[in-house]
């Protein structure tokens, strides 16, 4: 069965960085993408970006361009998400889900909808 | 980028009624819509793909519809389990984003 199983929760200062994991099993990791997504407290979902591990393509969301860079590792089949300069309002549950993505017209990959899900990764900025 | 909005915001039902949540998009979409189930501490569950697929294991209560920029999310008959947070999410441009959710409680 389809498993996404994430490191463990985090506490970090204002400024440091973060590196949340997410070891795949059950498929073929390098057929899919693999998406992030977080949680404030309380609050809503809001989509990070995607990295394909079929090839590395990434795709970040604007207002985290800079910040963020995610990867793969084919060999043990996980993903990386790693944020930096970390702010308290970074503080929230980050997951990670298994994405199809196609390529269209011009090129450039768009991914489908999240249809397996990691545990979530707790990571809380506080001084 | 496009925006997402969901009504109610919050829906107090009773088991046994029939829900309906809805969502829409800031621009068309197509059919590029999935629909999502939260349970607190819990990771989400997709529920509906492209806007109207039921994901395989999600009971036949739960239906979707809809194209373009309005679509619903349906529970014929809520059952105890079904209260939970719902979410809707478009993934037709290169950014996918996700509504705002729908809180369904206990009347």
């Amino acid at each position: 069965q389809v498993q996404l199983v994430q490191s463990g929760a985090e506490v970090k200062k204002p400024g440091a960085s973060v590196k949340v994991s997410c070891k795949a099993s059950g498929y073929t990791f390098t057929s899919y993408g693999i998406s992030w997504v977080r949680q404030a407290p309380g609050q809503g979902l809001e989509w990070m970006g995607w990295i394909s591990a079929y090839n590395g393509n990434t795709n970040y969301a604007q207002k985290l361009q800079g910040r963020v860079t995610m990867t793969t590792d084919t060999s043990t089949s996980t993903a990386y998400m790693e944020l930096r300069s970390l702010r308290s309002d970074d503080t929230a549950v980050y997951y990670c889900a298994r994405t199809t993505y196609y390529y269209d017209s011009s090129g450039y990959p768009k991914t489908y909808y999240f249809d397996y899900w990691g545990q979530g990764t707790l990571v809380t900025v506080s001084s | 980028d496009i925006q997402m909005t969901q009504s109610p915001s919050t829906l107090s039902a009773s088991v046994g009624d029939r829900v309906t949540i809805t969502c829409r998009a800031s621009q068309s979409i197509s059919s590029w819509l999935a629909w999502y189930q939260q349970k607190p501490g819990k990771a989400p569950k997709l529920l509906i793909y492209k806007a109207s697929s039921l994901e395989s294991g999600v009971p036949s209560r739960f239906s979707g519809s809809g194209s373009g920029t309005e679509f619903t999310l349906t529970i014929s008959s809520l059952q105890p389990d079904d209260f939970a947070t719902y979410y809707c999410q478009q993934y037709n441009s290169y950014s996918p984003s996700f509504g705002p959710g729908t809180k369904v409680d206990i009347k």
